[in-house]
């Protein structure tokens, strides 16, 4: 069984410019969810679906993020206009339906904005 | 809201040590409780997870048990190897899948 996919695994941007990060989960986990990851922190969720409905984007900046699942299989998510402090390993997860409630990680993108 | 507190790192350990890495959460309702493992260079995965109180997880040498009454997940494991230094993360999971996660121990083991 193949696992989350993601893409880019590295990135290195000017602070303004835009930046976008992919994923494809593992075939048929209806959630997927993107995490924030900075140095030295544990994963901080900034947004959940359930199928390409958005169940929880509370701590999601949306003046400048923002991401979507189209299909309701794989996902994008993007920053516009990148920020220092932006910079980050963004994971994605993935979750099956009911069940164990174990989420399935890729590598995780990292962004370096200068 | 919901949060997991770990404690503060970094352990190191000499090889055969006893490890205990505590974690305590808050949380509205009765969650469900992992810890992952980041493994250097890798991504994170599942160690052991516990879904109601008293219940107990293990896996590879580890366990942790859901302390409903003092809100607590701890990690242990009796003789730890060098194979498991990595960055360990408590997480805790609501009904409606919502994951939250602490802020990462890193276990450096020493032969």
């Amino acid at each position: 069984e193949a696992g989350v996919a993601q893409s880019p695994r590295y990135k290195i941007i000017e602070k303004r410019q835009s930046v976008a990060f992919w994923c494809n989960p593992i075939s048929g986990h209806a959630t997927l969810y993107w995490y924030q990851q900075i140095l030295g922190q544990g994963p901080k969720l900034l947004i959940q679906f359930q199928n390409n409905g958005v169940v929880d984007d509370s701590q999601l900046p949306k003046d400048r993020f923002s991401a979507e699942r189209l299909k309701g299989v794989d996902s994008t998510l993007k920053i516009q206009p990148a920020k220092l402090e932006d910079s980050a390993v963004y994971l994605c997860a993935s979750r099956g339906q009911g069940g164990t409630g174990e989420l399935f990680f890729g590598e995780g993108s990292r962004l370096t904005v200068l | 809201g919901d949060s997991v507190t770990q404690m503060e790192g970094p352990v190191t350990l000499s090889e055969e040590a006893f490890l205990t890495i505590n974690c305590t959460y808050t949380a509205t309702g009765y969650p469900s409780l992992f810890w992952y493992v980041q493994y250097p260079g890798e991504g994170l995965q599942l160690l052991l997870k516990a879904t109601k109180a008293d219940d107990k997880g293990s896996n590879k040498g580890f366990e942790a048990t859901y302390r409903k009454e003092t809100t607590s997940f701890h990690l242990e494991k009796g003789s730890v190897q060098v194979s498991d230094s990595a960055v360990y993360f408590c997480a805790l999971q609501t009904n409606a899948g919502k994951s939250t996660f602490g802020d990462g121990t890193t276990l450096t083991v020493k032969p």
